[in-house]
């Protein structure tokens, strides 16, 4: 079965401090991996997106993973700030069909001064 | 600026009323994708086109219907709005590479 799981579900952290958050997939076969950042309220916006062949990719302040042998993804978010507060979303892709994207529940962040 | 704009931010209906949600996009996009976003469930996908007058049933097309006439408009319809029916819900748009566009979201109330 396609799933996608994020964890942790919920986060706080202190505003400058990193973190990383969790995305394991079983999603087959595997396309590309996206990771969007949606704030409260708002629809979701793509931060990145990977392919298979693809191990790190960077936006700014954040950096994602990707090992495809393990199936796993990982978004670190580097000295955070105030407007990372938001919930974080892995879409994993299929490479064929018409509806073939698989996304995760989210991780919900929040940074505190 | 590429754009999904959905024309109703806030609703409130009730039980049984028939509801209309609006989504325009300005990107010629041939794809796009009616969702609802549920706490602990994440984006479900309703219904999504791929052209013009085409539609297809996605993983939970019960209880709404979808209209595309114009290649930048799809309409969710809910015939006979239900509680179990409040939610956000969002539309995107994609020319074919997957990277979807978002609009803001609609956030539903049926009391």
């Amino acid at each position: 079965k396609n799933q996608v799981e994020q964890s942790p579900q919920s986060l706080i952290i202190l505003e400058g401090k990193n973190c990383t958050l969790q995305c394991n997939y079983t999603v087959s076969p595997f396309s590309n991996l996206r990771w969007y950042k949606q704030d409260t309220g708002r629809g979701p916006v793509s931060l990145t997106i990977m392919t298979f062949s693809e191990n790190t990719k960077s936006n700014g302040r954040y950096t994602a993973t990707l090992d495809a042998d393990t199936k796993q993804s990982s978004l670190h978010i580097t000295a955070s700030q105030l407007s990372d507060s938001a919930s974080y979303i892995c879409v994993v892709s299929l490479q064929t069909g018409a509806n073939n994207l698989f996304f995760g529940t989210g991780t919900r962040l929040t940074v505190i001064p | 600026d590429v754009k999904v704009t959905q024309s109703s931010r806030y609703l409130v209906k009730r039980t049984g009323e028939k509801v209309f949600l609006e989504c325009v996009q300005d990107m010629d996009h041939e794809n796009m994708f009616w969702y609802r976003q549920d706490p602990g469930l994440g984006l479900r996908l309703i219904y999504f086109s791929y052209d013009v007058k085409m539609k297809e049933k996605g993983d939970i097309p019960e209880g709404y219907s979808v209209s595309r006439e114009k290649k930048e408009r799809f309409s969710l319809i809910l015939e006979s709005a239900s509680t179990n029916q409040t939610s956000m819900y969002l539309c995107a748009s994609t020319s074919g590479a997957n990277v979807l566009t978002f609009g803001a979201g609609s956030r539903l109330t049926v009391l």
